[in-house]
């Protein structure tokens, strides 16, 4: 069945940093993938998103590729800050039908140090 | 647009009592999707419904779940009797229902069975 594999956490980085946060994806056919951030008492919210192969999302200094090949959408952010600490979430919706249920990751949790 | 919107946003009670949480989708939005979160067993989905049908109940705990959409702007999702196992943070998010649309979360009932 569709199921997503994400890099364990917590994940903790000095201000400025690189970022990579890995996801690995099965599924049926070529579903949009997404990510979606998690701050500290609040529900999740998109981050990005990508509807097909070799598409890169892109939000708030964050990207991700759509990588078919490798079935890989990888967190990028070149220079992290501590705003940015929070539970992030890869995600795809599962099946074919237009009434999918959407499959989460795990998670991981990043910690910017100042 | 106001979001999803859930009430309350804390619960505490007593075991054996009768807990209700609510949920109002985004307007025009078709599908309703009941997440659990605990620092355990992480994000759980419980139920979803498309066009106020129930779709997929295979993650509803057991009978003591229970869920009901009576409109495309209200849902609940009823627990009886409470258990303090059921402690977590719920929550509910809604979407326009096709593949490519992201989930758009509510801030979460935060509830504690005592």
């Amino acid at each position: 069945g569709d199921s997503v594999t994400q890099m364990e956490g917590p994940v903790t980085l000095s201000e400025e940093a690189f970022l990579t946060i890995n996801c690995t994806y099965t599924a049926t056919g070529y579903p949009s993938l997404f990510w979606y951030v998690q701050y500290p008492g609040e529900g999740l919210q998109l981050l990005l998103k990508a509807t097909k192969a070799d598409d890169k999302g892109s939000n708030k200094g964050f990207e991700a590729t759509y990588r078919k090949e490798t079935t890989s959408f990888h967190l990028e952010k070149g220079s992290v800050q501590v705003s940015d600490s929070a539970v992030y979430f890869c995600a795809l919706p599962s099946g074919y039908s237009s009434a999918s249920k959407i499959i989460f990751g795990s998670g991981t949790r990043l910690s910017i140090r100042p | 647009d106001a979001g999803v919107i859930q009430s309350p946003r804390h619960e505490v009670t007593e075991m054996g009592q009768e807990v209700t949480l609510r949920c109002k989708p985004i307007s025009g939005h078709n599908s309703l999707f009941w997440y659990r979160q605990t620092m355990m067993r992480g994000l759980e989905l419980l139920i979803y419904f498309n066009n106020n049908v129930p779709i997929d109940d295979s993650g509803m705990p057991e009978d003591r779940f229970s869920a009901k959409m009576p409109n495309a702007s209200f849902s609940t999702l009823k627990i009886q009797p409470s258990e303090p196992r059921d402690s977590a943070v719920y929550f509910c998010a809604s979407s326009l229902g096709d593949r490519a649309s992201p989930l758009h979360f509510g801030n979460g009932t935060r509830l504690t069975v005592t």
